[in-house]
């Protein structure tokens, strides 16, 4: 079945610093790709998605590449902030329903 | 646009006992889903729903779980005979239907905290 892997956490980084979270799946078509961000307390958000090969995805300074050749979809974000201590989940969705399907979530810690 | 609103947040129940989760979706979005969250772990697709129909559910949902929505509006999720390994979040999601498979964005409610004691 469908089914999305990310790296484990959790990551800690300074401010200022380059994130990278990699994010691989497998699917029996070709589907949408989505980042989705949860704040302690809070629900899950959509930070950013791309719906076919080669298109970036961006949002707050992150920025995402749906990658078909490698089944990729790799987060970034230049220089981290405090405010994006955070769990991190990829996901993919297929279908007529549009479910999606998640990895497991990386924690993301940033200090001053 | 008030977004997805889900109720109770916070539920602490007895084991063998019943609870009911309601969802309110997005006003004008007729797809409806829920997913279940253990911590540490990512969201696992429970159902979904396209106005008042189910269309599709999960394995995981044993015949202890029942959801409705049953004017295709807000939607319930019922779990049966609680048991301890049913403690967990229970988040509820809406999207516009959009162009089929082209990843319409699905907005997430707070999720609904379920503890069995």
């Amino acid at each position: 079945g469908d089914s999305v892997t990310q790296m484990e956490g959790p990551v800690t980084l300074s401010e200022e610093a380059f994130l990278t979270i990699n994010c691989t799946y497998t699917a029996t078509g070709y589907p949408s790709l989505f980042w989705y961000v949860q704040y302690p307390g809070e629900g899950l958000q959509l930070l950013l998605k791309a719906t076919k090969a080669d298109d970036k995805g961006s949002n707050k300074g992150f920025e995402a590449t749906y990658r078909k050749e490698t089944t990729s979809f790799h987060l970034e974000k230049g220089s981290v902030q405090v405010s994006d201590s955070a769990v991190y989940f990829c996901a993919l969705s297929l279908g007529a329903g549009n479910k999606l399907t998640f990895g497991g979530g990386t924690r993301v810690l940033v200090k001053p | 646009d008030t977004g997805v609103s889900q109720d109770p947040r916070h539920k602490i129940t007895k084991r063998g006992q019943n609870v009911t989760f309601r969802c309110d979706p997005i006003s004008e979005h007729n797809r409806l889903y829920w997913y279940r969250q253990t911590l540490g772990q990512g969201p696992e697709f429970l159902t979904y729903f396209q106005n008042e129909a189910q269309l599709e559910k999960s394995r995981l949902l044993s015949d202890r779980f029942s959801a409705e929505r049953p004017k295709g509006s807000f939607s319930t999720l019922e779990i049966q005979r609680t048991e301890q390994g049913d403690s967990a979040m229970y988040l509820c999601a809406s999207s516009s239907p959009g162009q089929l498979g082209k990843g319409n964005t699905i907005y997430f409610g707070e999720g609904s905290w379920l503890t069995v004691v």
